[in-house]
């Protein structure tokens, strides 16, 4: 139980152009979703809170109209990254929290912006 | 706020030989701890995880127990296998807020 599927896997977009990531609650439903960046070697940082129906809290830091987090659905969140650069090539990966099953995550993005 | 501290990699093994990972943390309040294995280009796996202090966590061999008197939760494996290469992290789970705070995560290599 409490699966998160997020799509796509893999993603090579152009500079400038916007690419969105999917992350569904597939067997239960998510409330508050998180978003986190992974840089090349690096940990995991949180980027933003996605809560449904209401507007994601943001990280210190992290550009909320870059990122564009939508939750419009208990078992649907979305980042957008806008305006994409190369500097925003990184591993993306969202996360859910289950009072039965505790945190889980999806298997993560990987965007490469050329 | 909340943080993990984890041992510095990268970790070159032997197979067949006893792994350790340290971890220690700072939280305020009682978090739930956990270990989580990255395999190359692939997202996040639970590994195994501890909810109250002196709770054992294992899986696949692998064991950590979370000790509250010196906040740490270490990571040990009593026999590695070239299988077990992958970046281990280490994680608390905000109970009330339910984001996690990961620590840089340790790189391990093991050769036959």
């Amino acid at each position: 139980g409490a699966v998160v599927s997020q799509h796509p896997s893999r993603v090579i977009c152009k500079s400038g152009t916007s690419v969105k990531i999917e992350c569904r609650s597939l067997d239960f439903q998510a409330t508050t979703m998180f978003w986190y960046r992974q840089f090349p070697k690096q940990s995991l940082m949180l980027m933003a809170t996605s809560n449904e129906g209401s507007k994601a809290t943001y990280e210190q830091g992290v550009e909320k109209d870059k990122f564009l987090i939508n939750h419009a659905s208990l078992t649907l969140s979305t980042l957008t990254v806008t305006s994409a650069h190369p500097e925003d090539s990184s591993f993306y990966i969202c996360s859910a929290r289950t009072e039965s099953y505790g945190y889980t995550f999806g298997s993560g993005t990987r965007l490469t912006v050329v | 706020g909340d943080s993990v501290t984890q041992m510095e990699g990268p970790v070159t093994l032997s197979e067949e030989a006893f792994l350790t990972i340290n971890c220690t943390y700072t939280a305020t309040g009682y978090p739930s701890l956990f270990w989580y294995v990255q395999y190359p280009g692939e997202g996040l796996q639970l590994l195994l995880k501890a909810t109250k202090a002196d709770d054992k966590g294992s899986n696949k061999g692998f064991e950590a127990t979370y000790r509250k008197e010196t906040t740490s939760f270490h990571l040990e494996k009593g026999s590695v296998q070239v299988s077990d290469s992958a970046v281990y992290f280490c994680a608390l789970g905000d109970t009330n807020a339910g984001k996690s705070t990961f620590g840089d995560g340790t790189t391990l290599t093991v050769k036959p």
